[in-house]
């Protein structure tokens, strides 16, 4: 398994800003996944952020609203920029482990936008 | 196209009494699947996971789950829920590339 944090852990913001959501990993991993629960629902992907190459984004999510960064193999980050009251969402990031390809998930970023 | 169903919004059971949750998936091929829960405020915890080999799995917490290939259903069981079991639980489906398809979720509320 592997031991990940998100800083922070919840933050209410007004619309027009942005947040900066780090995620920080207890081993080096290669493939790192962000994730969108909205509230109610299920997981949606929003990008896979790879150690030395651009992240790649799902249908529907793009570079300037979410960007990404990677710099090495324990570390990324994910920015909300400007954010509006449909941001609020919980934000997960992701470790991918194993042959079997499981994942291992943040405890979440839970984000207020009013 | 690749889906997970999980037809249960919401499920309440007694304490003590047996669980099932039901998931099946759409896939060409046999997916990675796993069962994960969220408790309230927390992110998601792997349960248990199968890849391939015998078709019951055992996770954690006494949870199980069996794969039946012929009905593409891969259902959750537990045969004594506590109270701490009541969280929200996800179905998932690997289906290549770490690309993990996530169903909609189960609610699990527990009574006493």
């Amino acid at each position: 398994s592997a031991v990940i944090s998100q800083k922070p852990s919840r933050d209410i913001c007004q619309r027009g800003t942005s947040l900066t959501i780090q995620c920080q990993v207890d081993s080096q991993v290669t493939m790192m996944f962000w994730y969108r629960q909205q509230p109610g629902q299920s997981l949606t992907l929003i990008a896979t952020a790879n150690q030395g190459s651009e992240a790649t984004y799902e249908s529907g999510f793009v570079i300037d609203k979410f960007p990404i960064s990677r710099p090495n193999l324990t570390f990324s980050t994910l920015t909300v920029s400007n954010m509006s009251p449909e941001d609020s969402s919980i934000y997960l990031c992701s470790v991918g482990r194993d042959r079997q390809e499981t994942q291992y998930f943040g405890p979440g970023t839970r984000l207020l936008v009013l | 196209a690749q889906s997970v169903t999980q037809p249960d919004i919401h499920i309440t059971v007694s304490e003590g009494a047996s669980l099932e949750l039901r998931c099946n998936y759409s896939y060409g091929a046999t997916p990675y699947l796993f069962w994960y829960v969220q408790s309230p405020g927390q992110g998601l915890q792997l349960l248990l996971k199968y890849f391939s080999g015998d078709t019951l799995v055992q996770g954690i917490k006494g949870f199980e789950a069996e794969f039946k290939r012929s009905q593409s259903s891969f259902n959750l069981r537990k045969p004594s829920v506590h109270w701490s079991d009541a969280a929200e639980y996800f179905c998932a489906v690997g289906v290549g590339g770490f690309k993990t398809i996530f169903g909609a979720g189960t609610r699990l509320f527990v009574k006493a």
